[in-house]
């Protein structure tokens, strides 16, 4: 698995959007972006994953630069149970579990 | 009813006794998990399996084991409880895709202390 720099906390307006930033500058062809967010010591809780393009669902957005060296989770209307810590994850397709870093702290503030 | 259920979902027990944590889903997926979280800290997986026959150590798998019964089942055994293993408990379990693993579903956790 390819290493994750985040920073370790970051803070965001509620109704803005909020960008979490990753480094994954070791990352292979074949390793997917995952993301992830752990709302309170509640059960980690998936949010999008990505290869190559840009992603969106009814979450998120994940912007992956050109040289999928670093990718950008963004929420685009943050709310107040937005507040988690959000993990990011680069794995191969087909690897055999997951490995969690420290993360994001983002706290979304009234 | 939740996808994967945990039980209990707080334990008190005293150093030396053994303790079980239950995990059931009902997911149908064949793969499951047993991660540790410590404050601070992310997840650290302690077991893993990805069916009936087929127990694999993860990287901190020193006093615990586990059983897998079923297909749903999962079981984390604290052989003989140590304070250090204070801590949340998730198990999960996941399915492949094409194209790689997503989608983990996580229970809600079971929260351990030893005294």
């Amino acid at each position: 698995d390819a290493k994750t720099t985040q920073p370790p906390s970051m803070d965001c307006a509620e109704g803005r959007a909020a960008n979490l930033p990753c480094n994954h500058s070791t990352i292979s062809g074949n390793e997917y972006v995952y993301w992830y967010r752990q709302i309170h010591s509640q059960g980690p809780q998936y949010i999008i994953h990505g290869l190559k393009n840009n992603e969106t669902n009814e979450m998120a957005s994940l912007i992956i630069t050109e040289d999928r060296k670093s990718s950008t989770l963004i929420l685009p209307h943050a709310t107040l149970r937005d507040t988690a810590v959000y993990y990011c994850i680069a794995t191969q397709g087909g690897s055999e579990k997951l490995v969690f870093g420290k993360g994001t702290k983002l706290t979304v503030n009234p | 009813d939740a996808d994967v259920t945990q039980t209990p979902r707080n334990r008190i027990t005293k150093t030396g006794k053994r303790i079980m944590l239950e995990c059931s889903q009902t997911k149908g997926h064949d793969r499951m998990y047993w991660y540790r979280q410590d404050p601070g800290l992310g997840l650290r997986l302690i077991y893993y399996s990805f069916d009936v026959k087929d127990i694999n150590k993860g990287e901190i798998s020193d006093g615990y084991s586990v059983s897998r019964q079923a297909q749903a089942k999962f079981s984390l055994s604290l052989e003989s409880a140590i304070p250090n293993q204070t801590a949340l408990y998730f198990c999960a379990t996941s399915e492949p895709s094409a194209g790689g693993f997503y989608g983990y579903t996580f229970g809600s956790g079971t929260r351990l202390t030893v005294v």
